[in-house]
Formats: structure tokens, C-alpha cells, sequence
């Protein structure tokens, strides 16, 4: 049973175009949730975070939403550059004494096109 | 400074051969994560150690899985009698202490296992 989903498992947009990748999650436990970004060859690096009494986390180009109601949350890359190619992963945390726990989506491989 | 480093970066093995693989954290990070990912698929969770208390090894799969950690440094995971569906990459993470940096934790860059 997936408690966190990525369901579009590609996207591509061209360069300076806004890039919006989709999450939801099934869990009404969890209450933080982050999206990293991998490389190939390499392994998934930290990009931004938001807590479940937030709607909203900025920072930079990156700004992560998330609709409690809806358990959803999305990333929007603006403006969209080629070096964000990459694949991109959502996770989430639950409250509690097990909240190092993440709990990961399959990922969404975006393609940026100069 | 330096980040998180895994070795092998490959490895490929007969099945039911043991194998060891190794994580070397981010220094002055006390909690360290093993995660499996498998073609495909996101990352799952294997055992998570902080400090000195009990590891979680509530994600190990099976009991031909054991993980060990020497204070605050150096991890192994033992993968005895493996089987091909043990094939993954298998990534390690550190943090440091503190609620907000729990959760940002730093990955080393995999050490993909092939079991033929």
C-alpha cells in the first residue's frame, strides 16, 4: 500500500517555464514533508521542506504547497533551468517517536529543455 | 567538507553469497539511515541508528538482513545468503541532531547490488 504517490512518473517543460510536480499522500499522520532531487549516480539531495501547519514554504525558485484537506502537495520550479533536470522525490514524515521514518514516493523524472 | 561516502559504489554477487556493504556518515552526525531502492521504485526504509540507543530495524526485510554501527561513525549492512531480489541500490544518510535537521538528511551516493 503507497502512502505517498508521485503518480506522473515524467514530466518535461522548456526552459523558463514553470515546472509543477504533483504528490499526494494517504496517511493523515503525517505532518512534515520534503522533496529531494537526484542525479544520476548520485543519491537524493535535501531541497525543501514544509511542516503540516503550513501552507505554503518558499525558497528561491522552489516553492512547495500543500492542501491538507486534499493531502496533496506540489512543487513549483520557477523559472524552470536545464541543470533541474533531475529526478524528484516527495517524502514524508509522521508525528510521534518514529518521525525519522520517511517514507518515500516513486519519483517524477523532469526534464528541462533549453 | 566531506559528505556521506558508500562502498562498494558496485557490487555483484552469486546468489546466496554474503555480502558487506559499508557507509562512512558526515562527521558530528549521530543519527544514520539505510535505505533500499529498487528499480523503479522510491526509497524504503531498512534501520535507522542515533547515538547509542537501540537501532529501529523495523524495515529489514528479513533476518538474512543485520546492520551494525560503531559509535558514531562507520555503518556496515550484512546481506547473508543474498537472493536476486536483493538487487537495489542500497543509500545511506546521516543528520545531525534537532528536530528541523532530522529530517534533512544527507545521502551518499548508493552502492548498487547486482545478485546473479
Amino acid at each position: 500500500d503507497q502512502q505517498v504517490k508521485q503518480n506522473s512518473p515524467s514530466l518535461s517543460v522548456q526552459e523558463g517555464r514553470i515546472s509543477i510536480l504533483n504528490c499526494d499522500y494517504t496517511n493523515s499522520m503525517f505532518d512534515y514533508f520534503l522533496w529531494y532531487k537526484k542525479y544520476p549516480a548520485e543519491g537524493p539531495t535535501f531541497l525543501i521542506s514544509i511542516s503540516s501547519i503550513k501552507d505554503k514554504n518558499e525558497d528561491g525558485r522552489f516553492t512547495v504547497f500543500l492542501n491538507k484537506s486534499a493531502k496533496h502537495l506540489s512543487l513549483h520550479i520557477v523559472p524552470s533551468q536545464p541543470g533541474d533536470s533531475a529526478v524528484y522525490f516527495c517524502a514524508a514524515s509522521g508525528s510521534g517517536g518514529s518521525n525519522y521514518k520517511l517514507t518515500f514516493g516513486k519519483g517524477t523524472l523532469l526534464t528541462v529543455n533549453p | 567538507g566531506a559528505g556521506v561516502s558508500q562502498s562498494p559504489s558496485n557490487k555483484v554477487t552469486e546468489k546466496g553469497k554474503d555480502v558487506e556493504l559499508r557507509c562512512d556518515p558526515i562527521s558530528g552526525h549521530t543519527a544514520l539511515y539505510w535505505y533500499r531502492q529498487r528499480l523503479g521504485q522510491g526509497l524504503e526504509f531498512l534501520i535507522y541508528f542515533q547515538g547509542n540507543s537501540a537501532p529501529d530495524k523495523s524495515g529489514l526485510p528479513s533476518d538474512r538482513f543485520s546492520a551494525e554501527r560503531t559509535g558514531e561513525s562507520v555503518s556496515t549492512l550484512t546481506i547473508q545468503r543474498t537472493q536476486q531480489e536483493d538487487s537495489a541500490v542500497y543509500l545511506c544518510a546521516s543528520s545531525s541532531p534537532g528536530r528541523g535537521s532530522l529530517f534533512e538528511q544527507y545521502f551518499g551516493p548508493g552502492t548498487r547490488l547486482t545478485v546473479t
